[in-house]
């Protein structure tokens, strides 16, 4: 079955290292995005890409970084840099970035972070 | 002003009720609509699309306000699996879904 799959699911980390968030999709998608949501808060867009080696800020982008060297992967890393970096962070694709597009992005299970 | 607000609830629905309940949007540019649905603890997933005409699935139907700027989501017959945090999603931007604005959810809890 297609689909988007996020690890860890849970991870727990100390003030001051770095942490990567895996997202990788079989949905042949060219879109991938990283959203983190907080309680009480709207999904907030990190980072997002449109196609191959290519990448765009979203409203949050400050203390992350991504790649995208493959089309089926898309890893978020969480750094030292990030002030408040506990939070549920969701990978997304979709078929396309724009354009005719149903809008419908497909999330991965999502990956808990916890900054001990 | 957030671009998307929500009443966050919770809707206490007894089973085989109706609940209705808006989504606002501060741009007036704002292209598409949606309504995901999103369990506890869970990924968000799309329940539908807003059309302008308005649109129905079932037992969930979905309305535009251009004029007043908002959306709204009914459901009917109100079932105990309906339980969930309804999301509404705004597009600004056709030309990039980068441009997607997620509401804070309103939640809807159906009692027996």
């Amino acid at each position: 079955d297609g689909g988007i799959t996020q690890s860890p699911k849970y991870l727990f980390r100390k003030e001051g290292q770095n942490v990567t968030l895996s997202c990788e999709q079989n949905l042949n998608h060219d879109a991938m995005y990283w959203y983190r949501q907080d309680p009480g808060q709207g999904l907030r867009l990190i980072y997002y890409s449109q196609i191959v080696n290519d990448f765009q800020k979203g409203d949050i982008a400050e203390g992350y970084s991504v790649s995208r060297e493959k089309k089926e992967s898309f890893p978020l890393t969480v750094t030292s840099a990030q002030k408040n970096p506990t939070a549920f962070y969701l990978c997304a694709s979709s078929i396309r970035s724009g354009g005719e597009n149903t809008g419908e992005l497909f999330f991965g299970e999502g990956s808990r972070l916890t900054v001990l | 002003r957030k671009e998307v607000e929500q009443d966050p609830g919770p809707f206490n629905v007894p089973e085989g009720a109706t609940v209705a309940f808006n989504c606002t949007y501060s741009n007036s540019a704002s292209q598409s609509f949606f309504w995901y649905r999103q369990d506890c603890r869970k990924e968000p997933k799309l329940l539908m699309s807003v059309y302008s005409s308005g649109n129905e699935d079932g037992r969930f139907t979905a309305q535009l306000n251009r004029a007043s700027q908002y959306i709204s989501l009914l459901i009917r017959d109100s079932k105990l699996s309906d339980s969930a945090t309804y999301l509404c999603v705004v597009n600004v931007d056709l030309g990039s879904w980068g441009k997607l604005q997620f509401g804070a959810g309103t939640q809807v809890v159906v009692t027996p």
